[in-house]
């Protein structure tokens, strides 16, 4: 299995829709998880972070299931601003001094 | 959340040269990272670099190519050595700040012609 490994895409969703991405990681000792943003050409801005079971905010809502090395991010009533590239990451180790990246998801949601 | 100042922004190169990247943190912090993405990936980890000692290099990265400094803690640089188009890419450096996660420099985007 590959480190982080995250569904291809692109998603293309009308406005409104809720759209799910999934990631499945390797590193079965991993206790903290990311979803990042990154929008074209910038750099990528933490969405979320993720350290027991899940994590709440607003319209996004990210999922873990650590016996199936497993994270999901949710994201209700798309709007036009959320289209942008998803990451999924990952500590590269215990430490977590460093990150792994999934190579990302596109969103494009239209009008 | 830490700022960072990166630059420059983006340079368009000759192969065999090299460009030095800054990053300039406003506050102390213990570790800094190097990212490279390249066109169309997702973003791979360099090196991790400390002040005071030599950084340490990912598996496929060395310290001829991609020497790095870290004179202090709030600041650091990467060059990128004798370059071919195979560099040509984005460099992005990394700080992590506890609660507010890991926050990136806005990029160098590099061509090499």
């Amino acid at each position: 299995r590959k480190e982080v490994e995250q569904d291809p895409g692109p998603f293309n969703v009308p406005e409104g829709a809720t759209v799910a991405f999934n990631c499945t990681y390797s590193n079965s000792a991993s206790q903290s998880f990311f979803w990042y943003r990154q929008d074209c050409r910038k750099e990528p801005k933490l969405l979320m972070s993720v350290y027991s079971s899940g994590n709440e905010d607003g319209r996004f809502t990210a999922q873990l299931n650590r016996a199936s090395q497993y994270i999901s991010l949710l994201i209700r009533d798309s709007k036009l601003s959320d289209s942008a590239t998803y990451l999924c990451v990952v500590p590269s180790n215990q430490a977590g001094t460093a990150l792994i990246f999934g190579k990302g998801t596109t969103l494009s949601v239209s009008s | 959340s830490a700022v960072i100042s990166q630059k420059p922004s983006r340079d368009i190169c000759q192969r065999g040269t090299s460009l030095t990247i800054q990053c300039q943190v406003d506050s102390q912090v213990t570790m800094m990272f190097w990212y490279r993405q390249q066109p169309g990936q997702s973003l791979t980890l360099i090196a991790t670099a400390n002040q005071g000692s030599e950084a340490t290099y990912e598996s496929g990265f060395v310290i001829d190519k991609f020497p790095i400094s870290r004179p202090n803690l709030t600041f650091s640089t990467l060059t990128v050595s004798n370059m071919s188009p195979e560099d040509s890419s984005i460099y992005l450096c990394s700080v992590h700040r506890g609660n507010y996660g890991y926050t990136f420099g806005s990029g160098t985007r590099l061509t090499v012609v």
